[in-house]
């Protein structure tokens, strides 16, 4: 079936930078958009930003301009975001999640990967 | 940046008994040259990523029962569980993907 399957959780320390991968398969990979939204203990889902896996186009959040980096090797039909500084309120599951209409790059999201649990503790 | 407020917080329904979640946007997220509002629904049970249930604000996403149902539009949204059931139990979240994207803060529903 069409999955997403992101790779395993992560311990970080304040200051350091984490990479979050993201692999497609059973459909084409370019022909969607990946979004990531986190998900901090108890707390709501937050959208960071989003990737045009066919041309590799991207839009971030204001929230983390400047400290995260969604790229794609298409490839690989991998998505990936990186995000810099890390700091303790940075603790949280990741998600990537594709966008449900074929060539848009915003829309509901109908596929989720299980979600990459990264720690933040000196 | 559209403010998505959820209410309740949280909401404790017989099984059979009707649900009804509500979602307001700070802005409207009915885009008027197609016609269409740009809100969906999510259900996320414990250590799950979340799951479409509604999308276009009234569109059941594929394989979803039919006691969910969307309504609203412009700023005002629900999300109605017609006749809960006991796998029903979990946390509700809207969100706008009218301009980039946000959800509201999600409605659990238990069974009372």
């Amino acid at each position: 079936q069409v999955q997403l399957v992101q790779s395993g959780a992560e311990v970080k320390k304040p200051g350091a930078s984490v990479k979050v991968s993201c692999k497609a398969s059973r459909y084409t990979f370019t022909s969607y958009a990946i979004h990531w939204v986190r998900q901090a203990p108890g707390q709501r889902l937050e959208w960071m930003g989003w990737i045009n896996a066919g041309n590799g186009n991207t839009k971030y959040s204001q929230k983390f301009q400047g400290r995260v980096t969604i790229t794609r090797d298409t490839s690989a039909s991998t998505a990936y975001m990186e995000l810099s500084s890390l700091r303790s309120e940075d603790t949280a599951v990741y998600y990537c999640a594709r966008v449900r209409e074929w060539e848009l790059t915003s829309g509901a999201f109908d596929i989720w990967g299980q979600g990459t649990m990264v720690t933040v503790s000196s | 940046d559209i403010v998505m407020t959820q209410s309740p917080d949280s909401l404790a329904v017989s099984l059979g008994e009707r649900a009804t979640i509500n979602c307001k946007s700070s802005q409207s997220v009915l885009y008027s040259s197609n016609n269409k509002n740009y809100l969906a629904w999510y259900q996320q049970k414990p250590g799950q990523p979340p799951k479409l249930l509604i999308y276009w604000a009234s569109t059941r996403e594929s394989g979803v029962p039919d006691r969910f149902s969307g309504s609203g539009s412009g700023t005002d949204f629900t999300l109605t569980i017609s006749s809960l059931q006991a796998e029903d139990v979990a946390v509700y979240y809207c969100q706008q993907y009218y301009s980039t994207h946000s959800f509201g803060g999600g409605t659990k529903v238990e069974i009372k």
